[in-house]
């Protein structure tokens, strides 16, 4: 029972360019939750998924960013036209039903070069 | 105001000693969740609690729900435990297991 998988571990984005991270739940889980982390702060959320629903975006930033999570295969938080500020650790976690089993994936280290 | 306090920032013990890390929020919550990350790495579940007490090898984990308060306790700590501990809660007034994070603790265990 595999945990939650999130590729790419690490990324390395020019400035302008698209970054797409891939975030596949624990088997059995339906909610999704994104996170960042900056360098040197405390992890903030950013977007609240069930199958093929956003249900809370209260922390995503309003531009360049979006999420989504489809009824077949891994969720995506997409990031457009990448600045230097958008470098951070991305993280996913999922869950059952919101009591039980809140797992963390390994992260994606984003870096804008 | 940070709605999810930690103390101490830092906290540098040798093996062998036992550590407490301290957590007080500010919101109703409907569980506490204590997460351990090493550096470059994942973060890792170590307990989550709505009262009373857990206990895990080492680890114990504390919540007074009154006081709005939680504690994290290593027990003959080893120097494989230095990592950062992170105290996040699950608000009563926010969706879902949505969590808020505390800015973490960072031990350090010297041999």
């Amino acid at each position: 029972n595999a945990g939650v998988m999130q590729n790419p571990r690490h990324l390395v984005r020019r400035r302008g360019q698209e970054a797409r991270l891939r975030c596949s739940p624990m088997k059995g889980h339906s909610h999704v939750y994104w996170y960042r982390q900056l360098p040197e702060e405390g992890l903030k959320f950013m977007v609240y998924l069930q199958k093929e629903n956003i249900i809370d975006e209260s922390g995503m930033p309003k531009e360049r960013f979006s999420a989504e999570f489809p009824k077949e295969g891994p969720s995506i938080l997409r990031i457009q036209q990448v600045v230097r500020g958008d470098s951070a650790a991305y993280f996913c976690a999922s869950s059952s039903d919101g009591n039980y089993g809140y797992t963390f994936g390994s992260g994606t280290r984003l870096t804008v070069v | 105001k940070n709605e999810v306090e930690q103390s101490p920032q830092n906290l540098t013990a040798q093996e062998g000693e036992f550590i407490t890390i301290n957590c007080s929020y500010s919101v109703g919550i409907s569980a506490l969740h204590w997460l351990q990350q090493h550096p470059g790495g994942g973060i890792v579940s170590l307990f989550m609690l709505s009262s009373g007490k857990k206990k895990h090898g080492r680890l114990i984990a504390t919540i007074n729900i009154q006081e709005k308060h939680s504690s994290l306790h290593i027990t003959a700590s080893h120097p494989r435990d230095s990592a950062v501990y992170i105290c996040a809660v699950r608000s009563v007034e926010t969706s879902g297991s949505r969590l808020t994070f505390g800015e973490g603790t960072q031990l350090t265990v010297n041999p």
